[in-house]
């Protein structure tokens, strides 16, 4: 079966630190995409980060890095200096079969808190 | 980047009526989708809105509780019909063009009294 399992409901992290949001994904696909979101209390998803199974380098994107362990079958998102702005709810995805269906399965998501 | 407007952006309506939901995207896009999120839930795909037929439905979904059109490449429409209570979540809808990322609109909330 497929699915995205994120273990964290909530964080805290002080401001100006870094903070790691933990994502496991189960597949047996070859190729395969894995995707954060982060959604703000107004509701929109906003994309941040993506990599694809067959990248060799880990995705960065500004103050977000994708912490990608293809072996451990994790993906997990690195949050650096953070912010006030960064408190929000995080959401790993996965894309299954890249060459196919192009539906996101989505994980239960994190709630980020950012302390002044 | 694709930029996608939805309209409402929420809505307070009686159970048993209907409410339309629209997606305008900024350009063409191969693939457009419809999410649900139920209060303090993830999200959960609803249908894929296929351009010039029908959508293709999830397990749980059909089309007559939530009927989806789409004329063109850039529009689509989710409806959700004799609403109920339960019925109470953010709809979504998102699209895809060339990029692997799917984007999304500002999202619908819509209340069920």
């Amino acid at each position: 079966a497929q699915k995205i399992t994120q273990t964290q409901p909530g964080m805290f992290v002080q401001e100006k630190e870094a903070v790691t949001l933990d994502c496991t994904y189960d597949t047996s696909d070859q190729s395969y995409g894995l995707f954060w979101y982060k959604q703000p209390s107004s509701g929109e998803m906003i994309f941040l980060i993506y990599q694809g199974s067959y990248d060799e380098q880990n995705a960065t994107e500004g103050r977000y890095s994708l912490n990608f362990q293809k072996a451990r079958k994790s993906a997990n998102l690195v949050i650096s200096a953070s912010q006030l702005g960064d408190s929000a709810m995080y959401f790993c995805a996965m894309r299954p079969r890249m060459d196919s269906s192009y539906k996101l399965i989505f994980g239960s998501g994190t709630r980020l808190l950012v302390r002044p | 980047s694709a930029v996608i407007s939805q309209k409402p952006s929420r809505d307070i309506c009686q159970r048993g009526t209907s409410l339309t939901i629209q997606c305008q995207v900024d350009s063409q896009v191969t693939m457009m989708f419809w999410y649900r999120q139920q209060p303090g839930q993830s999200l959960t795909l609803i249908a894929t809105a296929n351009q010039g037929s029908e959508a293709t439905y999830e397990s749980g979904f059909v089309i007559d509780k939530f009927p989806i059109s789409r004329p063109n490449l850039t529009f689509s429409t989710l409806t959700v019909s004799n609403m109920s209570p339960e019925d109470s979540s953010i709809y979504l809808c998102s699209a895809r063009g060339g990029d692997p990322q799917a984007f999304f609109g500002q999202g619908t909330r819509l209340t069920v009294v």
